[in-house]
């Protein structure tokens, strides 16, 4: 089976950073990617690693760790903006996605 | 940009009618899915197709549903009988080749209303 483990909320401060973990268990394994969305908007595509590491893409880092299971999203300067759900979603091979439950990310002024 | 658009945002339908929602994927993209979130909860995979053929399906996928591409742009998912459980929104995605299934651009999603 697959499962995939995220928390279900998180809440930090604006201009804070944030970590959002996730960890899965997948009969197979190409990858993690991370989706955000905001409330009654479509899924969007934020980061995407295969390999063990850290992958930056402006204020938004996604880690992959393979022989753990385990994977974070970090988003720094965080900007009201940023208030939406979160994704990690694996991709087992084949042509689908498995998404997590989401991690809902509130953010204070 | 290029963006996926799907048709009609929202289908109000009685339990047991057929529904058809539809999707034009991005002109390049040679893979499409349709997935369904049900209010507050996670995003679902139904249904990956290729090459004009479904190339992996979920258990949710069952004989009430079916796709089509019956043209070179559309992209449509088929209810046959419609139950309660059905609502949510669907969303369709698409994607370029392989590897890159792991980046799909989802369109705006129609929210299916089963009374």
């Amino acid at each position: 089976g697959q499962s995939l483990e995220q928390p279900s909320e998180v809440t930090a401060v604006e201009g804070a950073i944030v970590q959002i973990n996730c960890t899965y268990q997948t009969s197979g394994f190409y990858g993690l990617s991370w989706y955000q969305q905001h409330d009654g908007g479509a899924p969007t595509f934020l980061s995407y690693n295969a390999l063990d590491g850290l992958e930056e893409t402006g204020r938004f880092s996604s880690f992959l760790s393979r022989s753990d299971s385990y994977g974070y999203l970090l988003l720094q300067e965080l900007q009201m903006k940023d208030s939406a759900s979160y994704f990690c979603a694996v991709i087992p091979g084949d042509d689908k996605i498995i998404f997590g439950k989401g991690t809902r990310l509130h953010i204070l002024p | 940009e290029p963006e996926v658009t799907q048709t009609p945002s929202h289908q109000v339908t009685q339990m047991g009618q057929e529904v058809i929602l539809r999707c034009v994927p991005i002109s390049n993209h040679l893979y499409f899915y349709w997935y369904r979130q049900i209010l507050g909860q996670k995003v679902e995979f139904l249904v990956s197709f290729y090459n004009n053929e479904i190339s992996e399906k979920s258990e949710i996928f069952d004989d009430q549903f079916s796709v089509e591409r019956p043209d070179g742009s559309n992209f449509t998912l088929k209810i046959r009988s419609t139950k309660l459980e059905d609502s949510a929104m669907y969303f369709c995605a698409s994607s370029e080749a392989r590897p890159r299934v792991y980046e799909q651009y989802f369109g705006p999603g129609t929210r299916l209303t089963v009374t």
